[in-house]
């Protein structure tokens, strides 16, 4: 049952350019998508999030993008860094506003920028 | 910044035996979780917690399971009789409301053996 989907299991870019990650799911109910990266023996830390009322969202280097229609969205790091490189999962959630907020990860994309 | 700790980092255990998982939440937080991730795999939802009570949970978080907020810091899994395929990473989460982001620990890998 793979209702978040990440193909790419890893990606390399280099230092300074930009790096997209993308990320699909197939359950309409999903309203709100975080990204995470993890470090090795680190726990998932919380980088971006967009609601489904948007269809984009930026925070510095970090921009998501998100379009319902197709149900995906993608990460965009520009200036890629060294200090990017991590896996990062693509999440989902049906239940933002209530009493639970159970995520739905992706199986996540390795992503490694060479200096 | 606040974190959430968990402990220990790495337990080993035999199979049959039980084992308890410990987190310390963020303390403001109200929405308590765990998770895990088997080796090479996704990160699975195991259980949500709110108000004292478990909110949802998954179809791992079977019968053998069982979490518990004993005081008002420590949010714990306990495993009665763990089974080989229990091994994994076990994080936990929290979160200070509905719709704000979980903030992770750093997990506990739990090896049986």
């Amino acid at each position: 049952d793979q209702q978040v989907k990440q193909n790419s299991p890893s990606l390399s870019v280099q230092e300074g350019r930009i790096s997209i990650l993308n990320c699909d799911y197939t359950n309409s109910m999903f309203d709100y998508f975080l990204w995470y990266k993890k470090y090795p023996a680190e726990g998932p830390t919380f980088l971006i999030s967009i609601s489904s009322i948007k269809d984009k969202n930026e925070d510095g280097r970090f921009t998501v993008f998100l379009n319902k229609s197709a149900k995906h969205l993608s990460l965009h790091i520009v200036p890629s860094q060294p200090g990017d490189s991590a896996v990062y999962f693509c999440a989902a959630s049906a239940d933002s506003g209530g009493s639970n907020y159970k995520l739905t990860f992706g199986k996540g994309t390795l992503l490694t920028v060479n200096p | 910044e606040p974190e959430v700790t968990q402990t220990p980092s790495h337990q080993v255990t035999q199979m049959g035996q039980e084992v308890i998982l410990r987190c310390v939440p963020i303390s403001n937080h109200l929405y308590f979780y765990w998770y895990r991730q088997i080796l090479g795999q996704k990160v699975e939802f195991l259980v949500s917690f709110y108000n004292n009570e478990i909110s949802e949970k998954s179809e791992i978080f079977d019968d053998q399971f069982s979490v518990e907020r004993p005081d008002g810091s420590n949010f714990t899994l306990k495993i009665r009789s763990t089974k080989l395929e229990d091994s994994a990473m076990y994080f936990c989460a929290s979160g200070g409301t509905a719709t704000v982001p979980l903030h992770f620990g750093n997990g506990t890998r739990l090896t049986v053996t």
